[in-house]
């Protein structure tokens, strides 16, 4: 069945960088558009960022844009959000979910179980 | 950028009343709209996609239904267990936005 297994959150203090990684299994990763989506504490969900199955195409967020790199190895079955320049607004639960269709552009059939990012000081 | 908005914030019904959530698109988006229900500390699961298209698994009490910017999830007959938010999501283009979410409760 297929897994999505992030990690990689953390405390950080803002202006501080993280990377996330999400390690994929139980169906054909190179063969996906992966997304990351977020959510705030007590908040709704706000996409973040997507890759082809390729890595060619990729999407951010307003809010991210600049600042984070969705990007993926697919010869290891990961997808990475790198972080950088991280304000306190970024504090939320970040998902890993795979795209249901063909194109990059999809719904979201299957989403990890999550990572949080908390920045504070 | 296309905004997503969601109608009400959150409802409560009782047991087998018929329950409808509406999402507006700010501009056309096809028929690239897709449901997801979030329950209580749990992952976002897909409902819907392509509008009206119920995903493998999903109770057929669910349905989506599409009116040009128009987007409306029914729940038949509301159960116990439905009790989640509910979120839309555009998919046409970058970026994905999701709706601001639709609370439901059992009253």
């Amino acid at each position: 069945q297929v897994q999505l297994v992030e990690s990689g959150g953390g405390v950080v203090q803002p202006g501080r960088s993280l990377r996330l990684s999400c390690a994929a299994s139980g169906f054909t990763f190179s063969s996906s558009g992966m997304h990351w989506v977020r959510q705030a504490p007590g908040k709704g969900l706000e996409w973040v960022a997507l890759i082809s199955s390729d890595g060619s195409n990729k999407g951010y967020a307003d809010s991210v844009k600049g600042r984070f790199t969705i990007s993926r190895d697919n010869s290891k079955n990961t997808l990475y959000l790198q972080m950088n320049s991280l304000r306190t607004e970024d504090t939320a639960v970040y998902y890993c979910a795979k795209g249901s269709g063909y194109s990059y552009v999809s719904s979201l059939d299957h989403w990890g179980q999550g990572t949080l990012v908390t920045v504070s000081s | 950028d296309i905004q997503m908005t969601q109608s009400p914030s959150s409802l409560s019904a009782s047991v087998g009343d018929r329950v409808t959530i509406t999402c507006r698109a700010s501009q056309g988006i096809s028929y690239y709209l897709a449901w997801y229900q979030q329950k209580p500390g749990k992952v976002p699961k897909l409902l819907i996609y392509a509008a009206s298209t119920l995903q493998s698994g999903v109770p057929s009490r669910f349905s989506g239904s599409a009116s040009g910017t128009d987007f409306t999830l029914t729940i038949s007959s509301l159960q116990p267990e439905d009790v989640a938010t509910y979120y839309c999501q555009k998919y046409d283009s970058a970026p994905l936005t999701f709706g601001g979410g639709t609370k439901v409760e059992i009253k």
